[in-house]
């Protein structure tokens, strides 16, 4: 079945350090795939998602490619800031309708 | 709109209770689901629904019973509580669970549980 493995937390960075949280993934056929975070005390909401090969999500300065050789869609900040701070999950919808996530990783930016 | 709302936010309950944690959506969402938020576990699905009346099980689904009598509402039953229970919910929803692509889940903010 499908599946997606994410780095393991917690992550913790200063201010304006670069960011990046592994995630790969096994699916059959063409999978969506999508970041989400969640702030403390609240619900998930989607941050980027990329639909097909190649293409890339940003959003609030974040990036993830979608990588179909290496079956990988990694996130990345160039500078994090301490609002950056919340648990972010990698997820992918193949074949059905059904959202399949990682565990989460936890992600603390220092001042 | 209000998106998705979810009742109450927190709940304690003795093993054996049985209690409905509520859920609605106002964007006229075809397909709701509800997960579970483990220490570690990430989330989990429950159950899930694509449509009024078209319920079905997801990864972990005992101890659990939905129903979805209209597309507004997709309430869950803990039929008789458990310590094992204990966790957060959340309600979800989006526009067209068929769709390829364009496919967002909007998110309640939770329930927290504890079943003691």
């Amino acid at each position: 079945g499908n599946s997606v493995t994410q780095m393991e937390g917690p992550v913790t960075l200063s201010e304006e350090a670069f960011l990046t949280i592994n995630c790969t993934y096994t699916a059959t056929g063409y999978p969506s795939l999508f970041w989400y975070v969640q702030y403390p005390g609240e619900g998930l909401q989607l941050l980027l998602k990329a639909t097909k090969a190649d293409d890339k999500g940003s959003n609030k300065g974040f990036e993830a490619t979608y990588r179909k050789e290496t079956t990988s869609f990694h996130l990345e900040k160039g500078s994090v800031q301490v609002s950056d701070s919340a648990v972010y999950f990698c997820a992918l919808r193949g074949g059905s309708e059904k959202l399949v996530f990682g565990k989460g990783t936890k992600l603390t930016v220092n001042p | 709109n209000a998106g998705v709302t979810q009742t109450p936010k927190f709940q304690v309950l003795k093993t054996g209770q049985s209690m409905t944690l509520q859920c609605a959506q106002d964007m006229n969402h075809e397909y709701m689901s509800w997960y579970r938020q483990d220490p570690g576990m990430g989330l989990r699905l429950i159950h899930y629904s694509v449509g009024a009346g078209i319920t079905d099980q997801g990864e972990v689904p005992n101890g659990y019973n939905v129903s979805r009598s209209t597309t507004e509402d997709f309430p869950l039953r803990l039929l008789s509580a458990a310590p094992s229970q204990t966790s957060v919910y959340f309600c979800a929803s989006s526009y067209d669970g068929l769709a390829v692509g364009s496919y967002e889940q909007y998110f309640g903010p939770g329930t927290r549980l504890t079943v003691t």
